[in-house]
């Protein structure tokens, strides 16, 4: 049982925006840095955003993060085919339970 | 370039052990955590752990605690994985990968535990 909340799925047209909340508490989102997985279908998951809002190097500009309190947001603008995968925020939490939570994932899907 | 790869499948009895194991290649392997990460059949990321091979430190979820370890040879840049006791419920795919953020995942090891 994921302590992250995401929406199971968001779809859009190729070239529309879609935007992915996930959603904490204080005691982890709140007080730490968020950081976004790509997994595409088969594959090992992929870093796309650490640090709130951070893209690793390869990572194109139309993947951008943010936080604001206890939530936070990944946008893909641009939508390609290519971006059909399941995404997952992660971040660190101070419950006893783990040390790193990830959020219960969010399958993209190009109409 | 920094690359982890994993071990094979394995196919394993209830209570019996699996050890997985990761190699780094293309970087220094003992100034990064490798954190483990499963993920069963349909389902989404769980968080096993992390250790630091420079001081063979790791931190558990409670989740798994008492039944995984994790270990790590620094001269052949490669962590371990070790789970005990194993039941139905630990088939899945496990990951490693390199520093708390993530940056560099292995390919993923399938453990298939049935009897």
């Amino acid at each position: 049982q994921s302590v992250l909340t995401q929406p199971p799925s968001v779809s859009a047209a190729p070239g529309q925006k879609v935007t992915i909340s996930c959603s904490g508490s204080s005691s982890n989102i709140g007080n730490n840095y968020v950081s976004w997985y790509q997994q595409l279908p088969g594959t090992a998951p992929k870093l796309l955003i650490y640090e709130n809002n951070k893209r690793p190097s390869g990572i194109p500009d139309r993947f951008s993060g943010s936080r604001s309190g206890t939530s936070a947001t990944l946008g893909i603008t641009g939508l390609q085919t290519g971006d059909e995968a399941d995404y997952y925020c992660g971040t660190w939490d101070s419950s006893l339970s783990a040390l790193y939570v990830f959020g219960t994932g969010t399958k993209v899907t190009v109409l | 370039q920094v690359q982890l790869v994993q071990s094979g499948a394995e196919v394993k009895k209830p209570g019996s052990s699996v050890k997985v194991s990761c190699k780094a290649s293309g970087g220094t392997f003992n100034t990064f955590t490798i954190t483990w990460v499963r993920q069963a059949p349909g389902q989404g990321l769980g968080w096993m752990g992390r250790i630091i091979p420079a001081l063979g430190i790791a931190n558990y979820a409670q989740k798994f605690q008492g039944r995984v370890t994790f270990t790590a040879d620094i001269s052949t840049s490669t962590a371990y994985m070790e789970l005990n006791s194993l039941r139905s419920e630990d088939t899945a795919v496990y990951y490693c990968a390199r520093a708390d953020d993530m940056e560099v995942w292995g390919q993923g090891t399938t453990v298939t535990v049935f009897s």
